[in-house]
């Protein structure tokens, strides 16, 4: 069964700082790997989509990146920003979609 | 805004009592996901279903049920709820095969008193 673990659980950071967040994943035979952003309260926005044969994808100030050998992705987010603060959900998805979830960083960034 | 909706946004049951969660996917989606989110939890699977048929199921057990009809609609439905089954619950559509993003709705809270 695919576990899948975030560290760390809260992070609290300035205005400004470049950030990595942290995705392992115990099965590395997964089909994609995607990143989330939950404000509070609210569903699932999607931030980007790494398929199992790319090792990165960017969106803006997002960076993601993939090990599948290792079982490990990493979401970088530069020039952190208030409105950035959420909780942060990566999945690994194994089966043609079902994606197991990990219980998500929650960042803070202080203005 | 993702095209997925669901209904009703928040809902407030009694133990014991049955449930009926709505969502409808984005069009041209022919798989929907479940999940049920726990507070601080990540998302948890429920079931999936492709064209109309149970296409996997997590650990939950019968009295978590579903359905999915052709016109991209979806229903989840649990029978003698539970303290426990208090949560978020989250639908998410997608075209099936890999490299495909799952869209999500906003979500159901239900508490269960």
């Amino acid at each position: 069964k695919q576990e899948v673990t975030q560290i760390p659980a809260a992070l609290s950071v300035p205005e400004g700082e470049n950030l990595v967040l942290n995705c392992s994943f115990t099965d590395s035979a997964i089909y994609n790997l995607q990143w989330f952003r939950q404000d509070p309260g609210k569903g699932l926005t999607s931030l980007l989509l790494i398929q199992s044969s790319q090792r990165e994808q960017t969106s803006g100030r997002l960076n993601a990146s993939l090990d599948k050998s290792s079982g490990r992705s990493t979401l970088y987010i530069a020039a952190s920003q208030p409105g950035d603060s959420a909780t942060y959900l990566c999945a690994a998805e194994n089966n043609f979609n079902k994606f197991y979830f990990g219980s998500g960083t929650k960042l803070n960034v202080k203005p | 805004e993702t095209g997925v909706t669901q209904s009703p946004t928040h809902l407030i049951k009694t133990r014991g009592q049955q449930v009926t969660l709505r969502c409808s996917s984005q069009s041209g989606h022919n798989t929907v996901s479940w999940y049920q989110q726990a507070l601080g939890q990540g998302p948890q699977f429920i079931f999936q279903y492709y064209r109309e048929e149970e296409n996997g199921r997590g650990n939950f057990p019968p009295r978590f049920s579903g359905l999915q009809v052709p016109n991209y609609s979806s229903e989840l439905n649990v029978n003698a709820l539970e303290l426990d089954d208090s949560a978020l619950y989250l639908c998410a559509s997608s075209v099936s095969g890999s490299s495909y993003e799952q869209y999500f709705g906003p979500g159901t809270r239900l508490t269960v008193t």
